[in-house]
């Protein structure tokens, strides 16, 4: 099974600052199947990258997406007030199909 | 608009069974798979497993083989998660949330999410 590991834990940034999360995998993940999700208190996820790059729909460009194999990297280029929330990793690996969530990164207000 | 609803709290005692819906809306219900996530109170997240609510098919993470089920009403557009034997663990917030084969499998709408507390 695929452990995928999320850091920092937390990280404390201003708005306008640039903010880089991390998500390695135990082993090596289809870039296909590797998503990243943002969560505010009390809401439900909001899906923001998928296939590893690829924003989903209504997602601002200020949210991009990198990587390959085991390691991935979710770039948020400069913090909007609405941007500070918990940020999760998940991989889907096919066979059989299992989804895997990471334990998530939360960006606060410094 | 494409959603999910589900339905509303539940309060059960251990050993208990409790049945979480999921309605949908604004899409084919057969066309996506629902997947089940659950969140503990200031923890993670927890794929729970899938259903096709076309064929009825199933797949659950092992951590909960054999105390979870997932069924459909597709005369209502309607996904069901069963969970049983129900311990003080399971209290945590369900989600479904539909599985999107042009965005890779990634989980693209999500339902509000059903606090389940389990408590004696």
């Amino acid at each position: 099974e695929i452990v995928l590991t999320q850091s920092p834990g937390t990280l404390s940034l201003s708005p306008g600052e640039r903010a880089t999360l991390s998500c390695r995998a135990s082993q090596s993940v289809s870039s296909s199947y590797l998503a990243w999700y943002q969560q505010k208190p009390g809401q439900a996820p909001r899906l923001l990258i998928y296939g590893a790059s690829s924003r989903a729909t209504g997602i601002p460009d200020r949210f991009s997406g990198s990587g390959s194999g085991t390691d991935f990297t979710l770039t948020i280029s400069r913090l909007e007030p609405e941007d500070f929330a918990v940020y999760y990793c998940q991989q889907y690996g096919s066979s059989p199909p299992v989804f895997t969530f990471g334990p998530g990164t939360k960006v606060d207000i410094k | 608009q494409v959603q999910l609803v589900q339905s509303g709290a539940e309060v059960k005692k251990p050993g208990a069974s409790v049945k979480v819906s999921c309605k949908a809306s604004g899409y084919t219900f057969t066309s996506y798979d629902i997947n089940w996530v659950r969140q503990a109170t200031g923890q993670g997240l927890e794929w729970m497993g899938w259903m096709n609510p076309n064929s009825g098919n199933t797949g659950y993470a092992q951590k909960f083989q054999g105390r979870v089920t997932m069924t459909r009403n597709t005369s209502i557009s309607t996904a069901y998660m069963e969970l049983s034997s129900l311990r003080s663990e399971d209290t945590a917030v369900y989600y479904c949330a539909r599985r999107q084969w042009l965005a890779h499998d990634a989980f693209d709408i999500w339902g509000q999410g059903t606090m389940v507390t389990v408590s004696s």
